[in-house]
């Protein structure tokens, strides 16, 4: 199977602070990964997709220099949240794309963040 | 501007009994995805469609895509108490893989 791993799975942090969180591709290559972040009991709300190699796109509304996304190989990608602040709170899950399957994500478990 | 709308987004029912939901959305696509999410979890993909006609079955639950219409419809059979979670739907843009989600629909099912 295709297994997306996230870590860590929780984190707590101080304002002001950086997060780094990691998303790894366990058994396939994924060119393409994707950033969610989910408040309770919304839906996924996209906020970037990473390419291997190349510069994140981001969706609107989402600041590019507070959410920095590093996509350095194809089993790796990293989002670090810079300068937390409690509104940063919340559910982020990342996803990638196999690149031997065209149509199909598969979805890491998620990383609940909490910045005090 | 693309929507995808779930309904309903929020069903209690009883086990034995079976139900629908259903996703509209508003462009065209052939890829359609359904999910599945327990609390506090992440995401569990149940179906992809990918053209029109489609259905695909597992267990109790049915998906069927109808391009045409642009709706999907997810349909359960005969629930089970552990069939309890959210369900998402979501339709692929051509363009990038990116997923358009639905608001979710929130199923509960009471032994």
């Amino acid at each position: 199977g295709a297994v997306v791993s996230q870590h860590p799975s929780r984190v707590i942090c101080k304002s002001g602070t950086s997060v780094k969180i990691e998303c790894r591709s366990l058994d396939f290559q994924a060119t393409t990964m994707f950033w969610y972040r989910q408040f309770p009991k919304q839906s996924l709300m996209l906020m970037a997709t990473s390419n291997e190699g190349s510069k994140a796109t981001y969706e609107q509304g989402v600041e590019k220099d507070k959410f920095l996304i590093n996509h350095a190989s194809l089993t790796l990608s990293t989002l670090t949240v810079t300068s937390a602040h409690p509104e940063d709170s919340s559910f982020y899950i990342c996803s990638a794309r196999a690149d031997r399957d065209e149509y199909e994500q598969y979805f890491g478990p998620g990383t609940r963040l909490t910045v005090t | 501007e693309l929507k995808v709308e779930q309904n309903p987004l929020f069903l209690s029912m009883q086990e034995g009994k079976n139900y629908t939901i259903y996703c509209n959305y508003s462009t065209t696509s052939d890829r359609l995805y359904w999910y599945r999410q327990d609390p506090g979890k992440s995401l569990e993909s149940l179906f992809v469609l990918l053209s029109n006609g489609a259905v695909k079955q597992e267990g109790r639950l049915m998906a069927s895509l109808d391009t045409k219409a642009r709706l999907s419809t997810l349909h359960i059979t005969a629930a089970v108490h552990d069939l309890s979670a959210t369900y998402f739907c979501a339709v692929d843009l051509d363009s990038n893989y990116q997923l358009i989600w639905g608001a979710g629909t929130k199923l509960i099912i009471k032994p």
